[in-house]
């Protein structure tokens, strides 16, 4: 079965820093990886999806990399603010006709001030 | 605004009741599924469906049912057989197949309690 896994459950960084998530995963390839910004008692957002084509793909502060030979993907956050403070969850589409995701637990992103 | 809406927010259910939590989406969207959140797991995947009257099971489909009679719709079932039912559940609709670049949308989730 699929398996992913984020680096660590929490990380706690100073607003300004860059701020860099690990997701890691085993037995089949995924043609996509999605990423997913989830708010405490909220149905997770979709911010940005990378194809097993592409290194690397940005989105404004937002950096995501996907390396398939090492299978993992890295999210970027730079210039951190409070405001990023969520727990982000990584997805991987196999790229079936069925169109169903794997996710995994999250990594709870804590920015202070 | 096109999305999707999860009712109720919170539900509470007795033991040995079935209760059903509902989810409507006005994006057009031909797929749909149902996750659990625990806390400290990954969502796991209930059922999904791909088009109106036909759906199929996820990872952990035992004590859960559904139907798909509409496209906009797809209510989620926890009967008395699921065990252990208390949990955050997550509604979500996509394009199915390769080349969509919006991922899932999700509902705001209902929260399911047993008393």
């Amino acid at each position: 079965s699929q398996k992913i896994e984020q680096n660590s459950e929490a990380l706690n960084i100073q607003e300004g820093k860059t701020a860099t998530l690990t997701c890691n995963y085993t037995n089949y390839s995924p043609a996509y990886l999605q990423w997913y910004r989830q708010d405490p008692g909220r149905g997770p957002v979709f911010l940005l999806l990378i194809r097993e084509n592409e290194k690397e793909k940005r989105k404004e502060r937002l950096k995501v990399t996907f390396d398939t030979t090492l299978k993992q993907s890295l999210f970027h956050i730079t210039a951190s603010q409070p405001a990023d403070s969520a727990t982000y969850l990584c997805a991987l589409d196999r790229g079936s006709t069925l169109g169903r995701l794997y996710f995994g637990r999250g990594t709870q992103l804590t920015v202070w001030p | 605004d096109g999305g999707i809406t999860q009712s109720p927010k919170y539900l509470f259910r007795k033991e040995g009741q079935n209760v059903t939590l509902s989810c409507e989406q006005n994006l057009n969207h031909d797929a749909m599924y149902w996750y659990r959140q625990d806390p400290g797991q990954g969502l796991r995947l209930i059922y999904y469906s791909q088009i109106v009257n036909d759906f199929q099971k996820g990872d952990i489909a035992e004590g859960y049912s559904v139907s798909r009679e509409k496209k906009e719709s797809f209510p989620l079932t926890v009967t008395s057989a699921q065990k252990n039912p208390t949990a955050f559940y997550l509604c979500a609709s996509s394009i199915p197949n390769a080349g969509s670049n919006y991922g899932y949308t999700f509902g705001s989730g209902t929260r399911l309690t047993v008393v």
